[in-house]
């Protein structure tokens, strides 16, 4: 398996409820991030799990919670979110993390709209 | 300041024909060079990677350079496909050992028939 899943594809939500977003991956890698991206805008890094601790987070909202309950999964989760907060969220996965051949490896992501 | 430049914006080729893609970056000392392509509404998808000793790197009909000296980076798209209609974007890992890239604006390509 040489992929990185992501679900939901899509998401409406409004700005009350509570949701989460998954990511897998089974390639054995050990460092998971977490991307925002807004229409015609490269990815904007929020968190990084590195061995499933919490590694780095941008100064990112606490309406965005990350959870990382073992090696293969990532979860988003999100409260309370404004509608500037629809964007396109993207998984990725790397062997490592910082190493001359590291490579990250995206999910399809998951389209995010807040009413 | 570390940063990522790509040139041109936007560029919309002829089925069939090549194409040239710019990068400019200032990131130094770094790790690796990356160049994805993604979809509209999609997840980047890796083409290639080159440490700082690599010159070129090839993926079927994509092929990429590297001069560390002038810190430049191309991607050079051969015989164009309507698939190709895509943005490139240019990533580069700071050699800091650390987990965060910098990533280029993009260069959104269309490809006509």
């Amino acid at each position: 398996d040489t992929e990185v899943t992501q679900t939901p594809k899509h998401l409406v939500m409004g700005m009350t409820n509570k949701k989460s977003l998954k990511c897998e991956q089974h390639m054995g890698h050990r460092a998971m991030y977490w991307y925002k991206q807004k229409a015609k805008k490269p990815p904007e890094l929020m968190f990084v799990y590195s061995y499933e601790k919490l590694s780095i987070n941008e100064s990112v909202p606490s309406r965005f919670s990350p959870e990382c309950p073992n090696s293969s999964l990532l979860n988003l989760h999100l409260h309370a979110l404004q509608p500037e907060d629809s964007a396109l969220y993207l998984c990725a996965s790397s062997p490592a993390g910082g190493g001359a051949r590291d490579t990250q490896y995206f999910g399809p992501g998951t389209r995010l709209t807040v009413l | 300041k570390n940063q990522v430049e790509q040139s041109p914006q936007s560029l919309i080729i002829l089925e069939g024909k090549n194409c040239t893609l710019q990068c400019n970056y200032t990131v130094s000392p770094f790790s690796n060079l990356r160049w994805y392509k993604q979809d509209t509404g999609r997840g980047p998808v890796s083409l290639t990677i080159m440490t700082f000793s690599e010159n070129t790197k090839s993926n079927g009909r994509y092929t990429a350079t590297l001069d560390a000296d002038t810190k430049q980076s191309s991607l050079h798209i051969t015989a164009s496909q309507l698939s190709d209609s895509a943005s490139y974007i240019c990533v580069v890992s700071p050699n800091t050992g650390g987990f965060k890239t910098i990533f280029g604006a993009g260069t959104r390509l269309f490809v006509k028939a």
